[in-house]
């Protein structure tokens, strides 16, 4: 069964770069897409981007200019950095899979998340 | 990007009755080349992450119980959820992942009357 569990730090001040990693386990890594996901306190979820095992990227335009994701194929990881945080960056980050098949783009397996919180 | 809207905001039904969530997206998201809608359902629960429900706009992912439906095509969908259980009290997003980027409802809350 396929389990995605995620960590990183949970507060940050205004202007430091958020970094979260996900690590794939009981699964193949090399046949999904691998998404970040967040969603602001009380708000609905919104998509930061996508990678893929050979490192290919899509990004949300939203966060292009702040945003970077990297894998790491021998530890089915994936990680995700987002520079200069604000306040508005405080949010329930989620990674996870795309795997409904073929160009299937829903998410059927979720991370736990984690909570980020920005403030000075 | 594409805009999803939903409706309603919320919604509480007596137990065992039906409950029907709308979305409909600012532009089509159906593929006429595969006739299918790049529409999903999602299911979340206070401190959880979203649960995957439908996806292909009416297909049910593995597990997930057949009293939940959804159907629609083009901009209009619908999720239907038949003999409402107390499991059940949950947040329903739609989502289209037809254009990067991928975009969501804003979520419709379900509860028990």
């Amino acid at each position: 069964q396929v389990q995605l569990q995620q960590w990183g730090a949970g507060l940050l001040k205004p202007s430091e770069t958020l970094s979260l990693t996900c690590a794939v386990y009981g699964g193949s890594f090399t046949s999904y897409y691998w998404s970040w996901l967040r969603q602001p306190p009380g708000k609905g979820l919104e998509w930061i981007g996508e990678i893929t095992h050979s490192g290919s990227t899509n990004y949300n335009p939203s966060f292009k200019s702040r945003v970077t994701m990297s894998v790491d194929t021998s530890r089915n990881q994936f990680s995700l950095k987002l520079r200069s945080v604000t306040a508005a960056d405080t949010a329930v980050y989620y990674c996870a899979r795309a795997g409904c098949g073929g160009d299937c783009e829903a998410f059927d397996i979720w991370g736990q998340g984690t909570m980020v919180t920005v403030s000075s | 990007d594409i805009v999803m809207t939903q409706s309603p905001d919320s919604l509480a039904v007596s137990l065992g009755e039906g409950a029907t969530i709308n979305c409909k997206s600012s532009q089509s998201v159906l593929y006429s080349s595969n006739n299918k809608n790049y529409l999903a359902w999602y299911q979340q629960k206070p401190g959880q992450p979203p649960k995957l429900l439908i996806y292909w706009a009416s297909t049910r992912e593995s597990g997930v119980p057949d009293r939940f439906s959804g159907s629609g095509s083009g901009t209009d969908f619908t999720l239907t959820i038949n003999n409402l259980q107390a499991e059940d009290v949950a947040v329903y997003y739609c989502q289209q992942y037809y254009t990067t980027p991928s975009t969501f409802g804003p979520g419709t809350k379900v509860g028990i009357k």
